[in-house]
């Protein structure tokens, strides 16, 4: 089975500027985690979509959304960038989806440099 | 408010030996616990999960203990070996929606000294 891809793999983009990073889940997999992952913050938990629906939500401010695809697969979009947005984004996928007793399998990650 | 708690940076040990990493969590509705190893650059890659039904769950070289009542659960890595230098995160999640986020520890980053 394919793993979680994510793309594109590394961006560079400009305070003001919006980004959309995509993810595509394993075969199979409803649901599918956004988490950003910085070097003081550990990893943060963002959003999960499940069946095309929002499912649970982190504490991010709207700048940050997303959507899922009737095919699982899902975007992230940010927009407005500011500096503090460089991180490292992950996407996780799973059949069921978060507490539900279910492993989450992680992408590589988009590494998003705002300058 | 950080609900899964790993207080070690950072840990250190000889090639061979056991490694323990330890987190703490503070929700009681967390009711699965998991384990992820990240090498740098990489995501996140799934290593051992526990149900809090049980109190051990042993994969290989790698065990989780959970203790209910301390809110606490530990990875033993034995023996340890170089390759398993990597950032730890522990993880946690329950059956409510509050606390089916999935939250993660900051992670433990274990280095193992050939």
């Amino acid at each position: 089975k394919a793993g979680v891809t994510q793309t594109p793999r590394y961006l560079i983009k400009t305070r003001g500027q919006q980004v959309t990073l995509s993810c595509s889940p394993i075969s199979g997999h409803r649901s599918v985690s956004w988490y950003q992952q910085t070097p003081g913050q550990g990893l943060q938990f963002l959003f999960e979509y499940f069946s095309e629906t929002q499912r649970n939500k982190g504490n991010f401010p709207g700048r940050f959304s997303g959507r899922q695809f009737s095919n699982s697969r899902s975007e992230m979009n940010v927009s407005t960038l500011e500096l503090g947005d460089s991180a490292l984004y992950l996407c996780a996928s799973s059949f069921a989806g978060l507490g539900r007793g279910d492993t989450q399998y992680f992408g590589p990650g988009t590494r998003l440099t705002v300058l | 408010d950080q609900q899964v708690k790993q207080n070690s940076p950072s840990l250190s040990v000889q090639e061979g030996r056991i490694s323990i990493l330890n987190c703490d969590y503070t929700n009681s509705m967390f009711d699965y616990f998991l384990w992820y190893k990240k090498y740098p650059a990489e995501g996140p890659t799934f290593l051992i999960s526990i149900s809090s039904i049980k109190d051990k769950n042993e994969d290989g070289r790698f065990t989780v203990f959970l203790n209910k009542s301390a809110k606490h659960l530990s990875l033993h890595i034995v023996p340890s070996q170089p390759g398993d230098s990597a950032v730890y995160f522990c993880a946690a999640s329950g059956s409510d929606t509050n606390a089916g986020k999935s939250t993660f520890g900051d992670g433990t980053t274990l280095t193992v000294k050939p």
